[in-house]
């Protein structure tokens, strides 16, 4: 069982539409994670959200947008995506990362598996 | 960049036997954290090292960490069929905002 819960776990879209993958803790942790997942590639860290603050957008595409309301909730809003944008999005969230002290273990969601057509 | 890597890629084993895997990375780290993913779900935490510890246990896991080589394994005992998965280590390294930094994974499969 799983303190982050996504939705929806599966979606396809066209190139055209407007989508939004959500993601919520239940642990208390105020930070938060997009992660992107392809197959026989490393997990690509896409944006970190800490105290509901932006701290990092890894070079992402301007196709992808987020948005924290709050600690506990987290979107990825999407907008004219690429075929190579199909992939599995996982979400997560820690306690508050911070320079030199590391050790925060992250609590991953199921995922979202994006097909776009 | 890529700062973990775990060898091998994909490991079969039986049931019964130890599973071993192994993480090189390339930067100075604060911790090295392994995770596991079951097929179509999220990664599950396992193990935390730290920089300043050597070897760590969880069960039937142990951790190693070998800082002058850059080098952990994660050593699974007695490995039953529920262990097939992919394991994953993740560096957080020194000076970095705490994010982890994932490796390709090792996709082990456990024979019954």
């Amino acid at each position: 069982e799983t303190g982050v819960t996504q939705t929806p776990r599966h979606l396809v879209m066209g190139m055209t539409n407007k989508k939004s993958l959500k993601c919520e803790q239940h642990l208390g942790h105020n930070a938060m994670y997009w992660y992107k997942q392809s197959a026989k590639k490393p997990l690509e860290l896409m944006f970190v959200y800490n105290f509901k603050e932006q701290t990092e957008n890894n070079s992402v595409p301007s196709r992808f947008s987020p948005e924290c309301p709050n600690s506990s909730h987290l979107f990825l809003h999407l907008h004219t995506l690429q075929p190579e944008d199909s992939a599995l999005y996982l979400c997560a969230s820690s306690q508050d990362p911070a320079p030199g002290r590391g050790y925060q273990p992250q609590h991953f969601g199921d995922g979202t598996r994006l097909s776009i057509l | 960049s890529q700062q973990g890597e775990e060898d091998p890629q994909a490991l079969s084993i039986q049931e019964g036997e130890n599973a071993t895997m192994n993480c090189s990375y390339k930067t100075s780290i604060n911790n090295l954290q392994w995770y596991r993913q079951n097929s179509g779900r999220g990664l599950v935490h396992l193990i935390l090292i730290r920089s300043n510890e050597r070897e760590k246990h969880s069960g039937r896991l142990r951790v190693t960490l070998d800082t002058s080589k850059k080098s952990s394994s994660l050593l699974i005992t007695a490995s039953r069929a529920a262990d097939t998965a992919s394991y994953f280590c993740a560096t957080d390294a020194t000076g970095s905002q705490g994010n982890l930094i994932f490796g390709k994974g090792t996709k082990l499969s456990v024979k019954p």
